[in-house]
């Protein structure tokens, strides 16, 4: 129950196409989920991030899409960059707690 | 650039050998954590410290050490490692204890065991 389930492992996208990472959960206690992105060799950074209360949020080529009765959670990057070639994961927090559950990560390349 | 600090970069010790890691932050976070990552996983969580005081040690062996002088500080302290613990070490904070929301991490450390 306290897993989130990411897809793809791994992904490659054309230079300006649309990339998509799909993450699902089951602890309905989670009410954080945010997506890092990582470059080789560095920590992961806090791409964008999602409360259940809304179901979308975007921040420039990157949207979140949320569906709290599937309870599933997407991020899109549309116009996708040969620079946005690195791991995203997928993770999700209880209220209350210091626990960040991390999916398991997809590998995006962005072809030139 | 990170707002988390961590150093060395890169440590390569042997297993009889002693050595810490350290992590700063500056941005007032009260909460700070320890993580493990190996090559194509994600982060596994380590330690927690809220205000000062170990709040979660996930069952972590004892030859890890973790040690929080102050609320801008964290160590890790490194005993008889073995290979399998070669790994990127990488150092968080969150704004408060328990309140979920953003994670900073540091840029890691990278271990290796010989």
């Amino acid at each position: 129950q306290q897993q989130v389930k990411q897809s793809p492992q791994s992904l490659i996208v054309q230079k300006g196409g649309i990339s998509i990472i799909n993450c699902a959960y089951e602890n309905t206690a989670f009410d954080y989920f945010p997506w890092y992105q990582q470059f080789p060799g560095k920590g992961p950074a806090l791409l964008i991030a999602i409360r259940p209360d809304v179901s979308e949020k975007k921040e420039g080529r990157f949207t979140i899409s949320f569906n709290k009765s599937a309870k599933q959670f997407s991020l899109h990057i549309m116009d996708s960059q040969p620079g946005d070639s690195a791991t995203y994961f997928c993770a999700a927090s209880p209220s209350g707690t210091y626990k960040y559950i991390f999916g398991t990560g997809t590998r995006l390349k962005v072809l030139a | 650039d990170t707002e988390v600090t961590q150093t060395p970069k890169h440590l390569v010790m042997g297993m009889t050998n002693k050595k810490s890691l350290k992590c700063e932050q500056h941005m007032g976070h009260r909460a700070m954590y320890w993580y493990k990552q190996k090559a194509k996983k994600p982060p596994e969580l380590m330690f927690v410290y809220s205000y000062e005081k170990l709040s979660i040690n996930e069952s972590v062996p004892s030859r890890f050490s973790p040690e929080c002088p102050n609320s801008s500080l964290l160590n890790l302290h490194l005993h008889a490692l073995q290979p399998e613990d070669s790994a990127l070490y990488l150092c968080a904070s969150t704004r408060s204890g328990g309140d979920t929301g953003e994670l900073f991490f540091g840029e890691g450390s990278r271990l290796t065991v010989l």
